[in-house]
């Protein structure tokens, strides 16, 4: 079957780095995708992950190891803006989004 | 970039009524929207996806009968809760992508749903 798993909840402190981590499996695989989500909102795309190695972009950054169906997100510079949930979903053969539960993400001060 | 809109952001309605979430992508034509739905703390859940001019393919378990998808243009999409019941209550998201179904998804901003 086809399953996302990643951590449900993680507390950082403002100013640290975090990183959340996926794994998947999936029928096929047509990219790792990351996206954000405050509470009572809709998600917004954080980044796409569809070779090995890292993807850099701001203060987020997302790895993925396709053989070992891995990925992780990394966010530095913790703000408290960045208190959510955080999506990791696997894009399968079919190109349809497998979704994780999402890791709620807790900055303190 | 690429804007969804969804229209109710909230409503509120008797159990056994219909209600109508329209989803339109403002700045670019759709070829293909998703409907989703999410209960409290949980992750989305892929409902149905819609090419424009053709049915929607229903995910296992999501009663068609129930939830009836239009896809009439390439900017608009709607999906209709029929005979509403309270444990139809969620928020309910659509997503829409402009070309291949491998790019990326533009969600709409959500329709919260409460039947009472």
């Amino acid at each position: 079957g086809q399953n996302i798993d990643q951590p449900t909840e993680m507390t950082a402190t403002e100013g640290a780095i975090v990183q959340i981590n996926c794994t998947y499996q999936t029928s096929g695989f047509n990219g790792l995708f990351w996206y954000q989500q405050h509470a009572g909102e809709a998600p917004t795309f954080l980044s796409y992950n569809v070779l090995d190695g890292l993807e850099e972009k701001g203060r987020f950054s997302s790895f993925l190891s396709r053989s070992k169906g891995y990925s992780y997100l990394l966010l530095k510079e913790l703000q408290m803006k960045d208190s959510a949930s955080y999506l990791c979903a696997g894009m399968d053969s079919n190109y349809q989004l497998i979704w994780g539960a999402g890791t709620k993400l807790i900055i303190k001060p | 970039g690429a804007v969804v809109s969804q229209h109710p952001s909230w409503v509120i309605c008797k159990s056994g009524t219909s209600v109508k979430i329209e989803c339109r992508s403002l700045d670019f034509q759709a070829t293909t929207m998703f409907w989703y739905r999410q209960f409290p703390k949980q992750s989305l859940m892929l409902m149905a996806t819609s090419n424009e001019g053709s049915k929607a393919t229903y995910e296992q378990g999501v009663e068609k009968d129930k939830f009836l998808i239009n896809h009439a243009s390439l900017t608009l999409s709607t999906l209709t809760v029929t005979s509403a019941h309270p444990e139809d209550s969620s928020f309910y998201i659509c997503s829409a992508t402009p070309g291949l179904a491998s790019d990326e998804q533009y969600f709409g901003p959500g329709t919260r749903l409460t039947v009472t």
